[in-house]
């Protein structure tokens, strides 16, 4: 039974390019979250989805970030025009149902901007 | 809003000592707690949860007691190993849409 799977495991972008970070979720799983670990910090909420839904993006930038949830395939963060400061760890994680927050994380994504 | 609060690391201990890492939260009505582990390269993984006062979580010989009086919810295990070296999250749920509120992460390391 696979876990959360994220890719690439570290992703390498110069400012201004786009950058695009994908999550499975867990088998059965139809909510996915995204956070952002930046260093010597916890994690900040970004977005919440369900397929097709975006639920929450209160904690997105309100510029150049972007989440989706299609019904077919895995979740998709995209950065546009990426900035050194958005160089940190990405975090997906899934659960089976809205409200149940035992969530399960991916092993993220490591965005460096050059 | 919510927030968690959690010791500063890092900590380092030696083989078999008593951990005790601080966690105390701020939340309106009564969220449920969690302690979450992230090795070194890797996701985060659930520890242990308690969803009520009382509570007690327990999971790989670390326990945590929920604690509404002092909101609090401190993580203790009785004798750490080396393998236990990772950086432990307390997170709670509040019951909005944004799922967990986390704290800044306590680093542990264990000496041999």
């Amino acid at each position: 039974n696979a876990g959360v799977m994220q890719n690439p495991r570290h992703l390498v972008r110069r400012r201004g390019q786009e950058a695009r970070l994908r999550c499975s979720p867990m088998k059965g799983h139809s909510h996915v979250y995204w956070y952002r670990q930046l260093p010597e910090e916890g994690l900040k909420f970004m977005v919440y989805l369900q397929k097709e839904n975006i639920i929450d993006e209160s904690g997105m930038p309100k510029e150049r970030f972007s989440a989706e949830f299609p019904k077919e395939g895995p979740s998709i963060l995209r950065i546009q025009q990426v900035v050194r400061g958005d160089s940190a760890a990405y975090f997906c994680a899934s659960s089976p149902a809205d409200r149940d927050v035992t969530l399960h994380f991916g092993n993220g994504t490591r965005l460096t901007v050059t | 809003g919510d927030s968690v609060t959690q010791m500063e690391g890092p900590v380092t201990l030696s083989e078999e000592a008593f951990l005790t890492i601080n966690c105390t939260y701020t939340a309106t009505g009564y969220p449920s707690l969690f302690w979450y582990v992230q090795y070194p390269g890797e996701g985060l993984q659930l520890l242990l949860k308690a969803t009520k006062a009382d509570d007690k979580g327990s999971n790989k010989g670390f326990e945590a007691t929920y604690r509404k009086e002092t909101t609090s919810f401190h993580l203790e295990k009785g004798s750490v190993q080396v393998s236990d070296s990772a950086v432990y999250f307390c997170a709670l749920e509040g019951g909005g849409a944004d799922g967990l509120t986390f704290g800044k992460g306590t680093h542990l390391i264990i000496q041999p």
